[in-house]
């Protein structure tokens, strides 16, 4: 089992909220990845990054943001929490050759619900 | 449009039974593909990875083929065990102008019975 931890499991919290969901990541991978997933659906990539001060956006606009300051840390932040951003979080990460190479290890995720 | 398209959304089988899950896809240029597991509320677990190169690649009852002429790729799974029942995923990888893309399937929900 890969050693990538997210926390909270599990949130639901009040419209306009400042959360900050948390991934953890013990492989030393230099590679990390948050993904989101609505019940039922496809993943679709939000945030990436490649190392230490390196973040990207990815496919999907997403009011988050993200930081690395560490190469084990990839925390992702929603300034203020609407009912739109109630979905499934998913942090990754890998190590390898390149971006679309590279087999991704996942975290159990963070089912985010905001009222 | 790059697009990765799974059939069936959904499957029943039982317990002991063979099935097979597919994949067609549009997404060019194609770098590899690759199968995940998900179980319900956890994260997606790779089962196999695929370049254009390669036209079959197994893990254990898993076992997995790529016609990259046709852009379609089938998950195979042999005697299916309860623990198999999961979303099973598609995803493809490729580089283009823009940079690499990974464009995620929406899954076939498979269920094992006894």
């Amino acid at each position: 089992e890969a050693d990538i931890y997210q926390t909270p499991r599990y949130l639901v919290i009040g419209t306009g909220k400042k959360i900050t969901l948390e991934c953890s990541q013990t492989m030393g991978h230099d590679k990390m990845y948050w993904y989101q997933q609505d019940p039922g659906m496809e993943l679709h990539l939000i945030h990436y990054s490649y190392g230490v001060n390196s973040t990207e956006k990815g496919d999907l606009s997403s009011e988050s943001t993200v930081s690395r300051i560490r190469t084990e840390h990839f925390p992702l932040t929603l300034e203020s929490a609407r009912p739109s951003h109630t979905s499934q979080y998913l942090c990754a990460s890998s190590a390898g050759q390149g971006f679309s190479t590279d087999t991704q290890y996942f975290g159990p995720g963070t089912r985010l619900t905001v009222l | 449009k790059n697009q990765v398209e799974q059939s069936p959304q959904s499957l029943i089988i039982l317990e002991g039974k063979n099935c097979t899950l597919q994949c067609n896809y549009t997404v060019s240029p194609f770098s590899n593909l690759r199968w995940y597991k998900q179980d319900t509320g956890r994260g997606p677990v790779s089962l196999t990875i695929m370049t254009f190169s390669e036209n079959t690649k197994s893990n254990g009852r898993y076992t997995a083929t790529l016609d990259a002429d046709t852009k379609q790729s089938s998950l195979h799974i042999t005697a299916s065990q309860l623990s198999d029942s999961a979303s099973y995923i598609c995803v493809v990888s490729g580089r283009g102008p823009g940079g690499f893309k990974t464009i995620f399937g929406a899954g076939t929900r498979l269920f094992v019975k006894a």
